[in-house]
């Protein structure tokens, strides 16, 4: 069974840019999550989908960050303009239903490390 | 307030047990989770424990739970060199969808 993919694996770019990271989920995960994890400390959830509707985006800074999930597939987080302390690396995970698998096991992708200069 | 604490670092020969150990905040948390994370890795899912449970066994990994201290651990058997890595303790709190809550993470490093 392939994993959770994710492109680009790293991108540096400077502050006030924009940039757009891709993931695509296990086949068969209706739900889809995006967590921001900065250096030394454990992963931050930003976002949650469920098949192509936000479950959870209360910790999305929404007047940069922006994510879609067209189809329930494959999702797309941006980030518009980029400052210093968005340099981190973005995790995208996969689960299936939620209220199938009660015991909501996610599955992670390598992450694409950001660095903002 | 949710809140998962780890201690940063552990260190111990290969061969050893090791014991990881996580305290939360949240008593509605419903599962709780270890995840280890290895250098430019994800995250792997390496068990899992309801909140009803007291231990759970999986090969070489324990985990134990006190519910009533709000405690979690991860012991590591004969731990090998190829078990250095982050571990990291999430719960999942209840009638919050999905969401997990990370602790900052352990870094366990095994000396030959």
């Amino acid at each position: 069974e392939a994993g959770v993919a994710q492109s680009p694996r790293y991108k540096i770019i400077e502050k006030r840019q924009s940039v757009a990271f891709w993931c695509n989920p296990i086949s068969g995960h209706a739900t889809l999550y995006w967590y921001q994890q900065i250096l030394g400390q454990g992963p931050k959830l930003l976002i949650q989908f469920q098949n192509n509707g936000v479950v959870d985006d209360s910790q999305l800074p929404k007047d940069r960050f922006s994510a879609e999930r067209l189809k329930g597939v494959d999702s797309t987080l941006k980030i518009q303009p980029a400052k210093l302390e968005d340099s981190a690396v973005y995790l995208c995970a996969s689960s299936l239903l939620t209220y199938r698998v009660r015991s909501y096991e996610q599955y992670f992708g390598p992450g694409t490390r950001l660095t903002v200069t | 307030g949710e809140d998962v604490e780890q201690s940063l670092f552990l260190s111990v020969r290969e061969g050893d047990s090791s014991v990881i150990n996580c305290t939360y905040t949240d008593s509605s948390s419903t599962y709780l989770y270890w995840y280890k994370q290895e250098p430019g890795a994800g995250l792997q899912l390496l068990t899992y424990i309801f909140s009803n449970m007291d231990m759970k066994q999986d090969q070489r990994l324990t985990v134990l739970l006190n519910k009533k201290d709000k405690h979690l651990s991860l012991r590591i058997a004969d731990t090998q060199t190829g078990d250095s890595a982050i571990y990291f303790c999430a719960e999942r709190i209840y009638n919050q969808g999905g969401k997990l809550i990370f602790g900052q993470g352990t870094e366990l490093s095994v000396k030959p």
